[in-house]
């Protein structure tokens, strides 16, 4: 069946480069999604990227897709404290979308 | 303003209480979908609804209850056969044009004393 997997966290300086990593095992899936859940919120859709493509770049997001290891990146440029969220990868599956477990994202100062 | 939205966003029910979560959305989508969340455990799919009066049972319906009668609304009733129902629940909608990518409200935390 599809299963998503992600690590559970990441520290990283203010000011560093952010790099969440996942991977899935859906090869058929069209979509693969990243989503923020800030505290007490609901899930905010970041970007996504179509299985075709192998980088898409917004602002400070940059999304790196490797379909033959099933691998995904999310890397957020000049990390900031208002970056500190929950991350998560997702892959789109016929009628549903499979969701990670969650990356939690904590900023050192 | 297109978007999701659920009600209340904190409830408390006494034990072997019903109690029902609303989810309504105006972004004309055809999907809903009802989430789970707990600490450390991701989101877990209760049901989810393609179209008006049709539902599928997710992987933790067990406890649960939906209907489906108008497509802008997909309520949720958490019964007192749920053997831990305190939890955060989120509701979503999907499109039905490419990407198809899931909206999600606020949710509501339900704390069952």
């Amino acid at each position: 069946g599809e299963d998503v997997e992600q690590s559970l966290f990441l520290s990283v300086r203010e000011g560093d480069s952010s790099v969440i990593n996942c991977t899935y095992t859906d090869s058929s899936s069209t979509y693969l999604y990243w989503y923020k859940q800030e505290p007490g919120a609901g899930l905010q859709l970041l970007t996504y990227i179509f299985s075709n493509m192998d980088m898409k770049q917004d602002q400070r997001l940059t999304v790196l897709l490797n379909k033959k290891d099933k691998h995904l990146s999310l890397r957020i440029a000049d990390t900031q404290t208002g970056d500190s969220a929950i991350y998560f990868c997702a892959e789109s599956a016929y009628d549903k979308i499979i969701f990670g477990k969650g990356t939690r994202l904590h900023i050192l100062p | 303003d297109g978007g999701i939205t659920q009600s209340p966003k904190y409830l408390f029910r006494k034990e072997g209480q019903n109690v029902t979560l609303s989810c309504e959305q105006n972004l004309n989508h055809d999907a809903m979908y009802w989430y789970r969340q707990d600490p450390g455990q991701g989101l877990r799919l209760i049901y989810y609804s393609q179209i008006v009066n049709d539902f599928q049972k997710g992987d933790i319906a067990e406890g649960y209850s939906v209907s489906r009668e108008k497509k802008e609304s997909f309520p949720l009733t958490v019964t007192s056969a749920q053997k831990n129902p305190t939890a955060f629940y989120l509701c979503a909608s999907k499109t039905s044009r490419r990407p198809d990518t899931q909206y999600f409200g606020p949710g509501t935390r339900l704390t069952v004393l």
